[in-house]
């Protein structure tokens, strides 16, 4: 079974400095990844994805994720955070595999300090 | 403009008593889910639906139901029987087929239900 793990459930970071926002997924097939921000009291909104070729995705919002296939692992970074980037993230993985079923960690809490 | 919609945005209901989430999108889209979002614990399917009149058990649908009539429209209702129906519900759609290996799931702004 699909499992995808976000080892941080809160962090805090002062604006203008770098953040990671870490994911692991298992799978043993071919497996697509994504990150969804979701601000408060809101939906969902894709942030980026991997399907294939480049391992360095680069996202929305000045955004990107490095897919690491042998530390199966799809990490979020961005250089430099801003107050609106306070939100919380969602690692998600999809087998692809003639299903539709998302796979969703648990997610994360990013607070920007000022 | 394009979008889903979902109301009412708050609810509240007396514990015993069914409640029905309104989920609408006008992307044309052919498929449909129903999400359930508690604190920590992520989004956990409970219901989605590839075609009219046609709707597939996610991994916690009991003391939900759905129906799907209309293309544009996916009622969720949240029986007595669900134990623990507070919570934040989300709706999505998305295109089938095409020549993406993903297609995006588009989100409703939520339903927050609290059952007093």
């Amino acid at each position: 079974a699909q499992s995808v793990t976000q080892l941080d459930s809160q962090v805090p970071v002062f604006e203008e400095a770098p953040v990671e926002l870490r994911c692991n997924y298992s799978s043993s097939v071919s497996v697509y990844l994504f990150w969804y921000v979701q601000y408060p009291n809101q939906g969902l909104q894709l942030l980026l994805k991997y399907l294939s070729g480049s391992t360095l995705v680069k996202g929305i919002n000045g955004f990107e994720a490095e897919f690491n296939k042998s530390q199966t692992s799809f990490h979020l970074r961005k250089p430099s955070v801003h107050i609106s980037d306070t939100a919380e993230y969602f690692c998600v993985a999809y087998s692809g595999a003639g299903s539709y079923q998302l796979t969703f960690g648990k997610g994360t809490k990013l607070s920007v300090i000022p | 403009d394009g979008g889903i919609t979902q109301s009412p945005k708050y609810l509240f209901r007396k514990e015993g008593q069914n409640v029905t989430l309104s989920c609408e999108q006008n992307l044309n889209h052919d498929a449909m889910y129903w999400y359930r979002q508690d604190p920590g614990q992520g989004l956990r399917l409970i219901y989605y639906s590839q075609i009219v009149n046609d709707f597939q058990k996610g991994d916690i649908a009991e003391g939900y139901s759905v129906s799907r009539e209309k293309k544009e429209s996916f009622p969720l209702t949240v029986t007595s029987a669900q134990k623990n129906p507070t919570a934040f519900y989300l709706c999505a759609s998305s295109i089938l087929g095409g020549r993406d290996p993903y297609n995006e799931q588009f989100f409703g702004p939520g339903t927050r239900l609290t059952v007093l």
